[in-house]
């Protein structure tokens, strides 16, 4: 079974503070994604990754960095955590072909204060 | 602009069928999916439809119609555990997968 995993289910941080939020996938991919989740609104693009070092914005980069070093490995940075970035965050990850199914992480519920 | 449309609640009884419909204006169209997600956990991968016609899988089916932008997710013999959100998702022409904000189904005994 392919298998995401996120370094952390709950986090809590304050207004102002750097938050890492990392992704690993034990499958091979090629692509990794971070995505937040807010209701009503669906899964919105972060940034996404199709292969080491490379990055590209999705729909709302604002306040975000990523860092892809491994293949394996997908690294969401707050650099300055807002208190609009309370979120769901989730990650995925998806073979480098045509047929793009991505399976997801189990999500980290981050709220800012 | 890209869009995807889908009810934000229905709900059903326990045992029945229930149709949860999708329309989709996306820039090329390379697939659709269906994901059932719930509460507080990651979507799950449920269908995949790239031709028209209908996929079957249990008791989901998948429904797709490209020259009407429309699916649907048919869910019969509906049990407790279907209770969750069900999101649609279309891979545009850059293979990218534009999301529905997600239709989430109550199940009443």
């Amino acid at each position: 079974d392919v298998k995401v995993t996120q370094s952390s289910r709950y986090l809590v941080k304050r207004t102002g503070e750097k938050v890492f939020l990392e992704c690993v996938q034990d499958m091979d991919h090629e692509n990794m994604f971070w995505y937040r989740q807010d209701p009503g609104l669906g899964l919105r693009l972060i940034y996404f990754s199709y292969d080491v070092k490379m990055k590209e914005k999705g729909d709302i980069p604002e306040g975000y960095s990523v860092s892809r070093e491994k293949k394996e490995r997908f690294s969401l940075i707050l650099e300055s955590a807002s208190t609009n970035q309370t979120s769901m965050y989730l990650c995925a990850s998806s073979f480098g072909t045509d047929y793009n199914e991505q399976f997801f992480g189990p999500g980290t519920r981050l709220t800012v204060l | 602009g890209q869009n995807i449309d889908q009810p934000t609640e229905m709900t059903a009884t326990e045992g029945a069928i229930v149709q949860i419909n999708c329309t989709y204006q996306t820039s090329g169209f390379n697939g659709l999916f269906w994901y059932q997600q719930h509460a507080g956990e990651a979507p799950t991968f449920l269908s995949y439809n790239v031709l028209d016609g209908l996929e079957e899988k249990g008791r989901f089916s998948s429904f797709l119609s490209r020259s009407k932008g429309y699916s649907y997710l048919l869910l019969k013999e509906l049990q407790m555990k279907d209770s969750a959100s069900y999101l649609c998702a279309v891979a545009d022409s850059n293979y990218q997968l534009i999301w529905g904000a997600g239709t989430k189904l109550i199940i009443k005994p």
